[in-house]
């Protein structure tokens, strides 16, 4: 069964402060994997797409790494900002297929 | 990139009552979607919107109640039909531009959320 799990599910820093959200997945064949931010009453925005034969991807102070043979994805969000607060989403890709698997997300929020 | 409008973007309504969705992409796409975010989860794809022909809709999801329309490459509306509460939700309009395949980048409007009463 294809699925998307993340980790954890919420989570709360202080401003400034390093953050690293989880994503495992079981999609099968695998096409690429996708981190989107959504604020709370907006549409997602995507932040990172990699593929198989990525490692790891950089967006500003978002990083994201991808092991395939695990299948598992990390997002790490690097000096944090208020205006980081959301949810954060893992959404994978199988091949040939134009459905998208969607995660339940992580909530971050960033204190002052 | 695609730059995708949704009206409304919020709605309250009364139970029994249905309610028009309309998604404005600014270019040209080969695929555009309708999502539900029901609060507190993830996006679950009700059906494809497909240009000059029926919507192919997901499990759970028929066209009696969530009618789509698809008139050409740039336009799209959801139509969500007999509302109870519990299709109180985020409504989602999402796209693949021309050059996206299969597992391209896919673009998400800002949401219609409904509250139905």
């Amino acid at each position: 069964k294809n699925q998307v799990e993340q980790s954890p599910q919420s989570l709360i820093i202080l401003e400034g402060k390093n953050c690293t959200l989880q994503c495992n997945y079981t999609v099968s064949p695998f096409s690429n994997l996708r981190w989107y931010k959504q604020d709370t009453g907006r549409g997602p925005v995507s932040l990172t797409i990699m593929t198989f034969s990525e490692n790891t991807k950089s967006n500003g102070r978002y990083t994201a790494t991808l092991d395939a043979d695990t299948k598992q994805s990390s997002l790490h969000i690097t000096a944090s900002q208020l205006s980081d607060s959301a949810s954060y989403i893992c959404v994978v890709s199988a091949s040939g297929a134009n459905n998208l698997f969607f995660g339940t997300g992580t909530r971050l929020t960033v204190i002052p | 990139s695609a730059v995708i409008s949704q009206k409304p973007s919020r709605d309250i309504c009364q139970r029994g009552t249905s309610l028009t969705i309309q998604c404005q992409v600014d270019s040209q796409v080969t695929m555009m979607f309708w999502y539900r975010q029901q609060p507190g989860q993830s996006l679950t794809l009700i059906a494809t919107a497909n240009q000059g022909s029926e919507a192919t809709y997901e499990s759970g999801f028929v066209i009696d109640k969530f009618p789509i329309s698809r008139p050409n490459l740039t336009f799209s509306t959801l139509t969500v039909s007999n509302m109870s509460p519990e299709d109180s939700s985020i409504y989602l309009c999402s796209v693949k531009p021309w050059t996206s395949g299969s597992g391209g980048e896919q673009f998400f409007g800002p949401g219609t959320r409904l509250t139905v009463l």
